[in-house]
């Protein structure tokens, strides 16, 4: 089955530089890539997907790249500020009757004020 | 629209207790599943449905039954509480399968002693 790592952990920039979060996958099949926002005491929200026919997607401060070879693809946040801190999950997931949407184990991100 | 619902919000179970969490959407989402969350594993899909009267088993089926007699409610039951599913629940609905918008609700914190 899929498997979907996420690197690093933690992660702790200043407010107003750039965090990069990235995700690996091993199933080659896979073509849908949504990441997740998980504010604290709340259910995780799609903050930005992309399918495997894109290599970026953009909306406002984040961004998302895919690498398909290399199997791995990437959330870009800029301009971070302090509502940004929560936890980040990615998840890979193919189209088809049997598919699963398998999430990475979740990443901290705290943007220092 | 409330989007998804789930009740209770935190529960304290002795071990050997059942009980039932409860999950509700009014989006008209044809496919609903439950995950549970536990520190450093991610998000782990427990059971799934994609259309009334139609169920399946997720990643970690073992010790909760579900049921789906209405496109709207996706109840999940704990036959005999263990401390092992001390953890946070969460339900989640999309249109269609799981490479569509997954919307989750706020969780149920449950506790088992």
């Amino acid at each position: 089955g899929e498997n979907v790592e996420q690197h690093p952990s933690t992660l702790s920039v200043q407010e107003g530089d750039s965090a990069v979060i990235k995700c690996t996958y091993s199933d080659s099949a896979s073509n849908y890539f949504p990441w997740y926002k998980q504010e604290l005491g709340k259910g995780p929200q799609l903050i930005i997907d992309i399918r495997s026919n894109v290599g970026e997607k953009k909306d406002q401060r984040i961004a998302v790249t895919l690498n398909k070879t290399a199997k791995h693809f990437s959330l870009h946040i800029t301009e971070t500020q302090p509502e940004d801190s929560a936890v980040y999950f990615c998840a890979a997931s193919f189209t088809g009757a049997n598919s699963k949407l398998t999430f990475g184990k979740g990443i901290t991100l705290s943007v220092r004020p | 629209n409330a989007g998804v619902t789930q009740t209770p919000k935190f529960q304290v179970l002795k071990t050997g207790q059942s009980m039932t969490l409860q999950c509700a959407q009014d989006m008209n989402h044809e496919y609903m599943s439950w995950y549970r969350q536990d520190p450093g594993m991610g998000l782990r899909l427990i059971h799934y449905s994609v259309g009334a009267g139609i169920t399946d088993q997720g990643e970690v089926p073992n010790g909760y039954n579900v049921s789906r007699s209405t496109t709207e409610d996706f109840p999940l039951r704990l036959l005999s509480a263990a401390p092992s599913q001390t953890s946070v629940y969460f339900c989640a609905s999309s249109t269609r399968r799981r490479t569509e918008t997954q919307y989750f609700g706020p969780g149920t914190r449950l506790l088992v002693l």
